[in-house]
């Protein structure tokens, strides 16, 4: 098994320019979430979705859009990226909302 | 507002040594406390507290949950390089129907050889 997987790794962006982040997991899990890190931040939550169609907004989604037309896909977007928005971008997955988070290994995102 | 506070911010020690990681929390109510490991990349699940599991043990590393107190340590005893992370403490306030954690900041262990 894969786990959680993240494309692409590293991208760079001009202000104003759009983007999607994928997240793939291949262990059935229902839960799925992306977090951003910042340096002295801590891992915050932008959006995540509690099953295949759902989507909710977590603490910090301003800027940011997610689709899950699929079970195992979790897409990020970036409408028009500011430089606010230059983080790592990690997506995770649980099976259950009790369960622990299985984390990909991250995309950084430097917008210019 | 929930808050983690995790201490020290960063430490070095010498392979051998056995050190003591901790994080305070504030949150409206408890579910649960994760404690993950982070390298250059994903963090990496090592325990999950509850209040029916306030102890857990895995090898050279081990956890406790203190819910009266509002703390949980971290213990790695015999540190080697590879224990040579950012570790991340976790909390889950239950304050929606699903796991919606509230992260620290983090310490940052170097094990030197």
């Amino acid at each position: 098994n894969a786990g959680v997987t993240q494309t692409p790794k590293f991208r760079v962006l001009k202000t104003g320019q759009s983007m999607t982040l994928l997240c793939a997991q291949d262990m059935n899990h229902e839960y799925m979430y992306w977090y951003r890190q910042d340096p002295g931040m801590g891992l915050r939550l932008i959006h995540y979705s509690v099953g295949e169609g759902t989507t909710a907004k977590g603490e910090v989604p301003d800027g940011y859009n997610v689709s899950r037309l699929k079970k195992q896909n979790f897409l990020l977007g970036l409408e028009s990226a500011a430089p606010s928005q230059t983080s790592v971008y990690f997506c995770a997955s649980s099976y259950s909302g009790y369960n622990e988070q299985f984390f990909g290994p991250g995309t950084r995102l430097t917008v210019l | 507002e929930d808050k983690v506070v995790q201490s020290p911010l960063s430490l070095v020690v010498h392979e051998g040594d056995t050190v003591t990681l901790n994080c305070s929390y504030e949150v409206t109510n408890f579910r649960s406390l994760l404690w993950y490991k982070q390298e250059k990349k994903a963090p990496t699940f090592l325990f999950m507290l509850t209040s029916s599991g306030i102890e857990k043990k895995s090898g050279r590393l081990s956890s406790i949950l203190d819910k009266k107190e509002l703390f949980s340590i971290l213990n790695i005893t015999a540190t080697q390089t590879g224990d040579s992370a950012v570790y991340l403490c976790a909390v889950d306030p239950m304050n929606t129907g699903f796991q919606k954690l509230v992260f620290g900041t983090g310490t940052r262990l170097l094990v030197s050889p």
